[in-house]
Formats: C-alpha cells, structure tokens, sequence
C-alpha cells in the first residue's frame, strides 16, 4: 500500500489562481519531503523539498506547508500560469530509507 | 552534459520476450535507481544501486534483473516480459546513496507488452 496519500487526482485552476495539492503519511520516522514536477513526456525533476523542522518553504511562487503533528503536508502553487501544467509528485523518505512517492496530482491551469 | 539518458524510448514486445532497458549518466554520481510508472500509482522502485558494484531489490523486483556495469552504466532486464510489466520506466541517479539527495530522471522508455 501507498506510504504517502496524495490528493487530488487532478484539478483544474485558471491563470492567476491557486493550486493546492495535498499529502498525508503514517511513517513518523519519515523526515525529508520533496515534490518533484513531471511534464509530459519528461522525467519527473526536483521542484522543491522540505524538512519537518520548519512548517512552511516558500520557492518563487511554489511553497510547502508541513504539519507535523497532523503528519500532512502541502504545495500551494501561486498565480498559477499556463506553464504549470504539469503532474505533481509528493514524496517522503526518512535517513535511510527509500523514496515513497505519492500517486499524483496532474494540474491544468487555463488561459 | 547530457545528465541521464534512457534506451530506448519506446518498445513494444510480445509475452514471453526479453529485453534490457539501458541507462547512463554523465554526472559522476555514485547511486542509480529504477522505477516503474502506472497510472495512479505514482512512482515504484523496483531496483537501485547505491555504488558501483553493488544492487538492491527496491518495492518491485519480481520479474526484473538489473546490472551495474560500471559508474556511468545501470541496466534493467525483462527476462520473460508479461503484460503487467507493461509501464513507463525512469532511470534516476544522484550524487551518494542518501535518500536525501536529490535525484535526476532520465527521460523514460515507454514499454507495452502484448
């Protein structure tokens, strides 16, 4: 069974709008959260990551939120642009272990 | 710097065929991976390689074979193809075995079986 629970599935969000992906996990020992973004046809690339001793990241208009006590996390996408279309990835990992991706998020954002 | 590349790009083979699917970075990184991608299940490692040398099964090994030829080189072989290995594989590498780091994507090798 998936290690980290992704939701939505898809969402569609017109230029200038916000797009939210969200991401649960049961593992406590997990403690590295990256998102990596696909487009299609191309490998899936590193877009931003996260360590749960900081409850928000903020790159360009992407941000991570995280809570730890909720064991969730999130990536808010800002003034969404057509460019952004893409698949999103959540993924968590602890020291050791192995990345755990979750199902992802493909993202339409209209003209 | 080409970073991590993946051949071939597509194949289609028939139950019961094999093939190896090829990778190779320019990065001089130590750890390579191998992951399958299904439609809702995001990304599922089936084996990696923390240095040259060394292999480990990852999430979902039965039915592949992999080999570390060298630094540069990591293959994953189909011995006897089935139709649920039909998918999308990645090849990844980054610079040390730490999960932590991160990893590069090739392209993809687009497989159907028949």
């Amino acid at each position: 069974q998936q290690q980290v629970k992704q939701s939505p599935q898809s969402l569609i969000v017109q230029k200038g709008g916000i797009s939210i992906i969200n991401c649960a996990y049961e593992n406590t020992a997990f403690d590295y959260f990256p998102w990596y973004q696909q487009f299609p046809g191309k490998g899936p690339a590193l877009l931003i990551a996260i360590r749960p001793d900081v409850s928000e990241k903020k790159e360009g208009r992407f941000t991570i939120s995280f809570n730890k006590s909720a064991k969730q996390f999130s990536l808010h996408i800002m003034d969404s642009q057509p460019g952004d279309s893409a698949t999103y990835f959540c993924a968590a990992t602890d020291s050791w272990g192995k990345l755990q991706f979750g199902a992802g998020t493909q993202v339409v954002v209209t003209p | 710097n080409a970073g991590v590349t993946q051949t071939p790009k597509f194949q289609v083979l028939k139950t019961g065929q094999s093939m190896t699917l090829q990778c190779a970075q320019d990065m001089n990184h130590n750890s390579m991976y191998w992951y399958r991608q299904d439609p809702g299940m995001g990304l599922r490692l089936i084996y990696y390689s923390a240095s040259e040398g060394t292999t480990d099964k990852g999430e979902v090994p039965n039915g592949y074979n992999v080999s570390r030829l060298n630094k540069r080189e990591f293959s994953l072989r189909l011995e006897s193809a089935a139709p649920s290995q039909t998918s999308v594989y990645f090849c990844a590498s980054s610079e040390n075995r730490l999960y932590q780091e991160t990893q590069y994507f090739g392209p993809g090798t687009r497989l159907l079986v028949l």
